[in-house]
């Protein structure tokens, strides 16, 4: 198994309150991403890095800021939690954009 | 935009039964195509991926052929066990450059002893 935590596993937030979830990898990997899964949506590209400090948007970015200071952290910040945003969170890494992606384990954040 | 069409079930099964899960996706040429599969309380796994067009992925004794006349990625499994009870993702990667992935609505599958 490709070597990647998520942190925390789950939360529970306040609307309006900050949220940063953490992501690690011990693969070395280049590229790393964030998902969100929905019911009925399967899984939608929040942000993803293409080296330290590299960083884009997907497709449903707005809420939502990454970091990523060096090769083995991925943090994704929702600055103002919104009951939106309520959702199961997954990191994926790979070695390039041709690669196999891997996912992490998943965060479950509930806002309230 | 690129997207993928999944049946999203629930699909229940008895035991040793023929699974097929259908899946049709848009985009332009012809994608790298996945199949991953997320347990109860995991994260999701690759099961099996084909890139180029009549490629035939397996794994586990899950099959699925890329074919580009019906834009489709059928998965199949002659004879299913309880412990394939999963949500199963077809997934294309778009032609960005950036390895992002574009997943369908996933299809839960219960097999039942």
């Amino acid at each position: 198994d490709a070597g990647i935590t998520q942190s925390p596993r789950h939360k529970v937030t306040e609307t309006g309150t900050p949220v940063t979830l953490r992501c690690h990898q011990t693969e070395n990997h280049r590229y790393m991403y964030w998902y969100r899964q929905d019911p009925g949506h399967g899984l939608r590209l929040i942000h993803y890095s293409y080296g330290v400090k590299d960083t884009d948007k997907g497709e449903v970015s707005d809420g939502y800021s990454v970091s990523r200071s060096k090769t083995e952290d991925f943090l994704l910040t929702l600055e103002s939690a919104t009951s939106s945003q309520t959702s199961v969170y997954f990191c994926a890494i790979s070695g390039g954009p041709e690669e196999t992606q891997y996912f992490g384990p998943g965060t479950r954040l509930l806002v309230l | 935009g690129d997207s993928v069409t999944q049946m999203e079930g629930p699909v229940t099964l008895s035991e040793e039964a023929f699974l097929t899960i259908n899946c049709t996706y848009t985009a332009t040429g012809y994608p790298s195509l996945f199949w991953y599969v997320q347990y109860p309380g995991e994260g999701l796994q690759l099961l099996l991926k084909a890139t180029k067009a009549d490629d035939k992925g397996s794994n586990k004794g899950f099959e699925a052929t890329y074919r580009k006349e019906t834009t489709s990625f059928r998965l199949e499994k002659g004879s299913v066990q309880v412990s394939d009870s999963a949500v199963y993702f077809c997934a294309l990667r778009d032609s960005s450059n950036t390895g992002k992935l574009i997943f369908g609505q996933g299809t839960t599958l219960q097999v039942k002893p």
